[in-house]
């Protein structure tokens, strides 16, 4: 398995937008599709969207579509996940994920950045 | 986009046989994943590939897939498997990922 830390938590305002990155220990990157899931307080989990990185090619979810970009620095084994414009609902914990690439499965986790919005 | 239903709650004594469905449009044409989830912890998978257990994965933990329904099937449950189910699909007609609701299991 790979181990990912993730940065730490963030507040931020309505509008704004947030980045948040997931390294990788002692892997290259280029071998993984890095994915980031969220789960907002009490709810279930949704993907984000996912980056073959080795490919710099992304997917995302249909509802996140223009407002997310994944992306990932090879060189220091770092994928990142920006979201725009953001609102109260994107208030939950964050987590990026790696495993299998096609079909996708999910073999290690990220503890989670927990991402707060509000006024 | 593909969508998949779970029940919102499963409750068993223990030492009993816990199933929990994953409904879909044919989704035993789709690759199914379980995770189970406990309070302040990411995911952990379960199984993937419909029925293939991860290296460490109780083998009282199994799944299957057939017509419209995906299965997690966890046998003789104990407290310690109190924790929320999720299944994940992937989705290889538009390459995305769906997760289900969740369903919380209690062990009584």
């Amino acid at each position: 398995q790979v181990k990912l830390v993730q940065s730490g938590a963030e507040v931020k305002s309505p509008g704004s937008s947030v980045r948040v990155s997931c390294q990788a220990s002692g892997v290259n990157l280029n071998s993984y599709t890095v994915s980031w899931v969220r789960q907002a307080p009490g709810q279930g989990l949704e993907w984000m969207g996912g980056l073959i990185v080795i490919f710099d090619t992304a997917n995302y979810a249909e509802r996140l579509q223009g407002r997310v970009t994944i992306s990932a620095d090879v060189s220091t084994s770092t994928a990142y996940m920006e979201l725009r414009n953001l609102r109260s609902d994107d208030s939950a914990n964050y987590y990026c994920a790696t495993g299998h690439s096609k079909p996708q499965w999910f073999e290690s986790w990220g503890q989670g950045t927990l991402v707060t919005v509000a006024s | 986009s593909y969508v998949v239903t779970q029940p919102p709650s499963v409750s068993l004594a223990p030492g009993e046989t816990a199933t929990i469905t994953c409904g879909g449009n044919r989704i035993v044409e789709k690759t199914v994943q379980w995770y189970l989830q406990k309070p302040g912890q990411p995911p952990v998978l379960l199984i993937f590939y419909d029925t293939n257990r991860p290296s460490g994965i109780p083998e009282r933990f199994s799944g299957s897939n057939s017509g419209n329904t995906a299965t997690l099937t966890i046998r003789s449950v104990e407290a310690g498997d109190e924790a929320d189910y999720y299944c994940q699909v992937w989705d290889s007609t538009d390459e995305r990922v769906v997760f289900g609701g969740g369903t919380k299991l209690t062990v009584l």
